[in-house]
């Protein structure tokens, strides 16, 4: 198993522009999250699912869109990048809400110039 | 609203030392912690979690005590080792795995 993969690794964007952050996991998991992690800080959630079709606001969700229309993708969507995105955004999964081990991605890098 | 916090940043110790890493919460009705490590450039990798029905639990060289008069948890590293370099965190999972997460201790283990 892959895992949880994100794509890109590294993005720089200008202020206004929009752009997807990828998300895919291969391991059946129902539970899936986005978070965002600035410098020195933990981090913090901003959009998650609980299968597919089913997205819900986190605690940042302003400036961003989700969708889940399959299970193991779930992507993340800047409509108009402003400088305060520039943060690692994680992608994370579970296979149920229950307690269950959150395996989280390798993280993107985002600069918003 | 409720935190998650810890209380230092950044945690020094020689190799071989054992570490323990704090951290504080604000809910009283928290109920589920778990201990993340964050290698520089990656994920958080799990290391260990807790329920409030519970005061201790213990992995491989790891040990989360959970004091739930006082609202603070700790993770013991025992035998300290350099691969243990990282950022740990503390997180609050309020359902769903809605993550809420403390700001991280720097562990920094010289040999």
């Amino acid at each position: 198993n892959a895992g949880v993969t994100q794509t890109p690794k590294f993005q720089v964007l200008k202020t206004g522009q929009s752009m997807t952050l990828q998300c895919a996991q291969d391991m059946n998991h129902e539970y899936m999250s986005w978070y965002r992690q600035d410098p020195g800080m933990g981090l913090r959630l901003i959009h998650y699912s609980v299968g597919a079709g089913i997205t819900d606001q986190g605690e940042v969700p302003n400036g961003y869109n989700v969708s889940r229309s399959t299970t193991e993708d779930f992507p993340l969507r800047l409509l108009s990048a402003a400088p305060s995105q520039t943060s690692v955004y994680f992608c994370a999964s579970s296979y149920s809400g229950a307690g269950d081990t959150q395996y989280f991605g390798p993280g993107t890098r985002l600069t918003v110039l | 609203g409720e935190s998650v916090g810890l209380h230092l940043p950044t945690l020094s110790v020689q190799e071989g030392d054992n570490s323990i890493i704090n951290c504080a919460y604000s809910n009283s009705a928290s109920d589920y912690f778990i201990w993340y490590k964050q290698e520089s450039g990656k994920g958080p990798q799990f290391i260990i979690d807790i329920r409030s029905n519970m005061d201790k639990r213990q992995g491989q060289r790891v040990t989360v005590l959970l004091n739930k008069t006082v609202k603070h948890l700790s993770l013991q590293i025992a035998a300290t080792q350099p691969g243990d370099s990282a950022v740990y965190f503390c997180a609050e999972n309020r359902g769903f795995q809605k993550l809420v997460f403390g700001t991280g201790t720097r562990l920094l283990v010289s040999p």
